[in-house]
């Protein structure tokens, strides 16, 4: 009966390389979204999709891409991997406005 | 720009000794304050919404207050596990997205 999952749990990669990371919710959510959470456990938006409109943080590098092929599903790309993209990805939807997270993706770049 | 800020970084109990945590923020337009309880290699877990200054929420041994200025997380008698990180965040404006702070890392000693 799991709300938010979340595919690979763990994920390590050279740079360069580009890899995906899925997202389903079975909560009947309309609204999903990615978290980037870094090492000092601060967590940060990257996107926001709901009902095909998307929002995207300013600050979020163009090598990463939001796809989303319905609306329990959104699945993150990111081209080009830097050391630096390494952190846990949390994707997450919501009804209202309280989110509910998934398990998390432990993104490790060499 | 919406900053929350999170004190103590750490916070280690005794079991049964009753403490708070602090969240400040400053923002524009508060719409709800959202506390999350994270434990290690997992996602966040929600807690409470606390949305106009005066409210109040409990939780077993846990207790969320709300003021235009800040929220205090009350832990009353603490037990082992109760440790994990607090994450509070804030809800602003029109955009569905929370900014959250670093988090209160608290560990609860047998």
């Amino acid at each position: 009966d799991t709300a938010v999952s979340q595919t690979p749990k763990y994920l390590v990669t050279q740079m360069g390389n580009d890899k995906s990371i899925k997202c389903e919710q079975n909560l009947g959510h309309d609204t999903m979204y990615w978290y980037k959470q870094d090492s000092k456990k601060f967590l940060k938006i990257m996107f926001s999709y709901n009902n095909k409109e998307l929002i995207i943080n300013e600050t979020v590098p163009n090598r990463f891409s939001p796809k989303s092929p319905d609306k329990a599903h959104l699945n993150l790309h990111i081209n080009s991997l830097e050391l630096g993209d390494s952190a846990v990805y949390f994707c997450a939807s919501s009804q209202e406005d309280r989110p509910d997270f998934g398990p998390g993706t432990r993104l490790l770049v060499l | 720009e919406d900053q929350v800020t999170q004190s103590p970084e750490a916070l280690r109990l005794q079991e049964g000794e009753s403490s708070s945590l602090n969240c400040s923020y400053t923002v524009s337009g508060l719409r709800g304050l959202f506390w999350y309880r994270q434990d290690p290699g997992k996602g966040p877990e929600f807690l409470f919404t606390l949305y106009s200054a005066g409210e109040e929420k409990e939780k077993e041994r846990l207790k969320a207050t709300l003021t235009k200025k800040e929220s205090f997380l009350h832990i009353t008698a603490p037990k082992p596990e109760d440790s994990a990180t607090y994450l509070c965040a804030v809800l602003t404006g029109s955009a569905r997205q929370l900014t959250f702070g670093s988090g209160t890392q608290l560990t609860v000693l047998p």
